[in-house]
């Protein structure tokens, strides 16, 4: 596809169940990011990837969420053991050169009960 | 490490009055700065960047946003407000050697017919 796409759009969960969100970037993009958006609040970053560089993860919020990226295209957000104060919006942005502009998808809604 | 600051959660104006909306940085060495634009129930989109030369930038929709260096500032900028303007407005940073791309906590826009 021409943009970024992620999936699933929503996802409702039962507390303490694990989940996976995933991201297809623009083709050529050698960045990838995921952010976490909070009732339209700010963006907090979570991790970004860049070609085979080892990924920055320090806005990881806790050991229960990971994030691979395979094959330099595709990347899967975990999140194990859901807790309700993970519900929120999961945006995935890919860019291309390091001064480029970030390109998002629409985000994966993600409501635990 | 990066940081960015919106001072404003929201700022006001009437239709065909200009606005700014603040932002201003931290950041090591050289900054990439950039603005983007989020509509109810739409994604991200970006509206322009600063990375070198000029320090006036002009951008999508009428758009325009000034680098002060001597401030840290990146102020968004538009010289008669529309009503469709109205939405939340991002500021990011990103330090010109590497990738990990900070957000502000976003400026929401109200412009009043």
């Amino acid at each position: 596809g021409a943009g970024v796409s992620q999936s699933p759009s929503n996802k409702v969960t039962e507390k303490g169940k694990d989940v996976e969100l995933r991201c297809d970037p623009i083709s050529g993009h050698t960045a990838l990011y995921w952010y976490r958006q909070s009732l339209g609040q700010g963006l907090e970053f979570l991790i970004y990837f860049q070609g085979n560089s080892a990924p920055d993860k320090s806005g990881l919020p806790s050991d229960r969420f990971s994030a691979e990226r395979t094959g330099g295209s595709v990347s899967t957000l975990t999140i194990q053991r859901t807790q309700q104060e993970d519900s929120a919006v999961y945006l995935c942005a890919s860019s291309i050169g390091q001064s480029g502009e970030l390109f998002f998808g629409e985000g994966s809604r993600l409501t635990v009960l | 490490a990066q940081s960015v600051a919106q001072p404003e959660d929201q700022v006001n104006v009437a239709e065909g009055n200009p606005l700014t909306v603040k932002c201003t940085y931290s950041v090591s060495g050289n900054p990439y700065l950039f603005w983007y634009v989020q509509y109810p129930n739409r994604g991200l989109q970006f509206l322009l960047k600063y990375i070198t030369g000029d320090n006036l930038v002009k951008g999508s929709y009428g758009f325009e946003a000034e680098f002060n260096k001597s401030q840290t500032s990146f102020h968004l900028k538009k010289p008669s407000a529309l009503v469709s303007d109205s939405a939340l407005y991002f500021c990011a940073v990103r330090a010109s050697q590497g990738f990990k791309t900070i957000f502000g906590a976003g400026t929401r826009l109200f412009v009043k017919a």
